[in-house]
C-alpha cells in the first residue's frame, strides 16, 4: 500500500479561490518532503523542499506567497495555492524522504483544475 | 547541479519487441542514488527501480532490467518482450540528497 498519501486526489475550484493540497507519510517520518509540479506531457519540476519545523526552500522562479507550503509535523506537509487561477491547473505530486530506509516515496498526486 | 537527460521523447514499438530506455545524469555528488518510475496516463508516478551510485551490479526484474555504467553515467532500462500494459511514460530520476532531479520522460507506446 502507499507510504505516502496525498488528499485530494481530484479538485476542481473557482478562480479567486484557495485550495490546499495535504501530503501524508503512512509509515514513517519524514523530515523533508517535497513538492512539485508537473504540466501535461511534461516532467516533474521540483517547486519547493520543506523541511519539518522550518520554513521551505523555493526553486528559482517558483512564488511563495502564491503556494505556501506548512511542514508542521514530521507526518504531514500542506501545499496552499492561494487565490488560483486557470493558469495553476496542473497535477502536483508530493514526495517524502525516509531518513531511516534513506530513500523517497512519492505520494499519488493531485489533479487541480481551476475555472 | 544535477541533470538527468532522457534524449528520447517518444517511443514506439511493437508487442514482443524489445525496447531500452536511456538515461544519462550529471552530478557533483559522490554518493546519489538512481530511480525510474514509471506514469501511467492516470498520473500516478510507479516506482521501478532503485540504485546506490556504489552497486554498478546489473538489476534484473521479470521483464524490466537495468544497466547502470558509472564510467558513462548512464543509467538504461530495458523492457524485453514488450506488452501493451507497459506503455506509459518513464521517467529516470537523480537524487542527490538534497533534491531529485528528473529526466524529461520517454513516452513509450507498445502496439499491438
Amino acid at each position: 500500500g502507499a507510504v505516502v498519501s496525498q488528499h485530494p486526489s481530484r479538485v476542481i475550484c473557482k478562480s479567486g479561490t484557495s485550495v490546499k493540497i495535504e501530503c501524508r507519510s503512512l509509515d514513517f517520518q519524514a523530515t523533508t518532503m517535497f513538492w512539485y509540479r508537473q504540466f501535461p506531457k511534461q516532467s516533474l519540476m521540483l517547486m519547493a523542499t520543506s523541511n519539518e519545523g522550518s520554513k521551505a526552500t523555493y526553486e528559482q522562479g517558483v512564488e511563495k506567497d502564491k503556494f505556501l507550503i506548512n511542514h508542521a509535523s514530521l507526518t504531514l506537509s500542506t501545499l496552499t495555492v492561494t487565490s488560483a487561477h486557470p493558469e495553476d491547473s496542473s497535477f502536483y505530486i508530493c514526495s517524502a524522504r525516509d531518513r531511516g530506509l534513506d530513500t523517497i516515496y512519492f505520494g499519488e498526486g493531485s489533479w487541480l483544475t481551476v475555472v | 547541479a544535477q541533470k538527468v537527460t532522457q534524449a528520447q521523447t517518444e517511443i514506439s514499438v511493437v508487442e514482443k519487441e524489445d525496447v531500452t530506455l536511456d538515461c544519462v545524469y550529471e552530478t557533483r555528488d559522490t554518493t546519489y542514488y538512481l530511480f525510474w518510475y514509471k506514469q501511467p496516463p492516470s498520473g500516478e508516478l510507479v516506482f521501478l527501480i532503485r540504485r546506490n551510485s556504489f552497486d554498478e551490479q546489473n538489476e534484473i526484474s521479470g521483464r524490466y532490467s537495468w544497466n547502470f555504467q558509472k564510467s558513462t553515467s548512464s543509467f538504461n532500462f530495458t523492457i524485453t518482450a514488450s506488452q501493451v500494459v507497459d506503455s506509459a511514460v518513464y521517467f529516470c530520476a537523480l537524487d542527490g540528497y538534497q533534491k531529485v532531479t528528473f529526466g524529461t520522460g520517454t513516452k513509450l507506446q507498445v502496439i499491438p
